[in-house]
C-alpha cells in the first residue's frame, strides 16, 4: 500500500483568509481525488484529477495535480466559515477492477468568523 | 447522483454481541463494496473490499472473523462486527463503486458503533 502524506494535519484561520493543504507521496497515482467530511456524516467528492499538471476549479477551490503525480495541493481563496471541516486525499491505486483508494490523514481545517 | 446509505446510523450494543452493518447503493448496481473504519478526527482506514458474489479482500490487521462480510447482490453489502468489545467503538464508513468505474466511488454516511 502506497502512503500519502497530507500537511497541515490542523489548520485553523479567519474568514477572509486564504489557505493550502498538500498531498505528497512518493509512489505515482493513476489518479488522486480530494474529500471534504463534516463531523458524523461520510466523506463527499469534490474532485478528481488524473493527468500530471492538471488544474481544476471548483468556485473559490483550485485543485493541482503534480507533474508526476505523486502529489497534489488544494487552494482556497477567501474560506468561509462553511469551509469547515476535514479535508480528505485520496490516491487511486491497482488496476482492473482490484482497486482501491488509499487516504491521507487528513487536514482538520476551521475557519472562524 | 449516486446515493449509497447505511443502517443503522448509530448503535449501541454490549460488549459480546454482534452487530450487523448494512450498505445499500439506492440508484446503481455496485459490483465492488469498500468497508472503512475512522476514529475521531482521523482519516478513513480501509478495513475490506468486498465484491458481489465473492469473499471480501481483508486489509493486512484486520480480522477477517470477527469483521465479518457479504456482498450477496449488486446493491447490498453487510459488515458483522463479532463479539464486539469497547475498542470497537468506531465511526464505519462504507463506499459503493460504480459497475466498471474506477474513479465512481460514493460514499454512505457512516454507522457510529459504541460498545458498552
Amino acid at each position: 500500500t502506497q502512503l500519502l502524506e497530507q500537511s497541515p494535519q490542523f489548520l485553523s484561520i479567519q474568514e477572509g483568509e486564504n489557505l493550502t493543504v498538500y498531498c505528497n507521496s512518493s509512489s505515482v497515482f493513476s489518479s488522486l481525488q480530494w474529500y471534504r467530511q463534516e463531523p458524523g456524516e461520510g466523506p463527499v467528492l469534490l474532485v478528481t484529477v488524473v493527468t500530471g499538471g492538471e488544474v481544476k476549479k471548483l468556485k473559490r477551490l483550485t485543485f493541482q495535480f503534480g507533474d508526476a503525480r505523486k502529489d497534489s495541493s488544494l487552494h482556497i481563496t477567501a474560506a468561509q466559515p462553511g469551509d469547515t471541516g476535514l479535508y480528505l486525499c485520496a490516491g487511486l491505486e491497482g488496476l482492473g477492477s482490484n482497486y482501491k483508494l488509499t487516504f491521507g490523514k487528513g487536514t482538520l481545517l476551521t475557519v472562524n468568523p | 447522483g449516486a446515493v449509497v446509505s447505511q443502517h443503522p446510523s448509530r448503535v449501541i450494543c454490549k460488549s459480546g454481541t454482534s452487530v450487523k452493518i448494512e450498505c445499500r447503493s439506492l440508484d446503481f448496481q455496485a459490483t465492488t463494496m469498500f468497508w472503512y473504519r475512522q476514529f475521531p478526527k482521523k482519516s478513513l482506514m480501509l478495513m475490506a473490499t468486498s465484491n458481489e458474489g465473492s469473499k471480501a479482500t481483508y486489509e493486512q490487521g484486520v480480522e477477517k472473523d470477527k469483521f465479518l462480510i457479504n456482498h450477496a447482490s449488486l446493491t447490498l453489502s453487510t459488515l458483522t462486527v463479532t463479539s464486539a468489545h469497547p475498542e470497537d467503538s468506531s465511526f464505519y464508513i462504507c463506499s459503493a463503486a460504480l459497475a466498471g468505474a474506477r474513479v465512481g466511488q460514493y460514499f454512505g454516511p457512516g454507522t457510529r458503533l459504541t460498545v458498552t
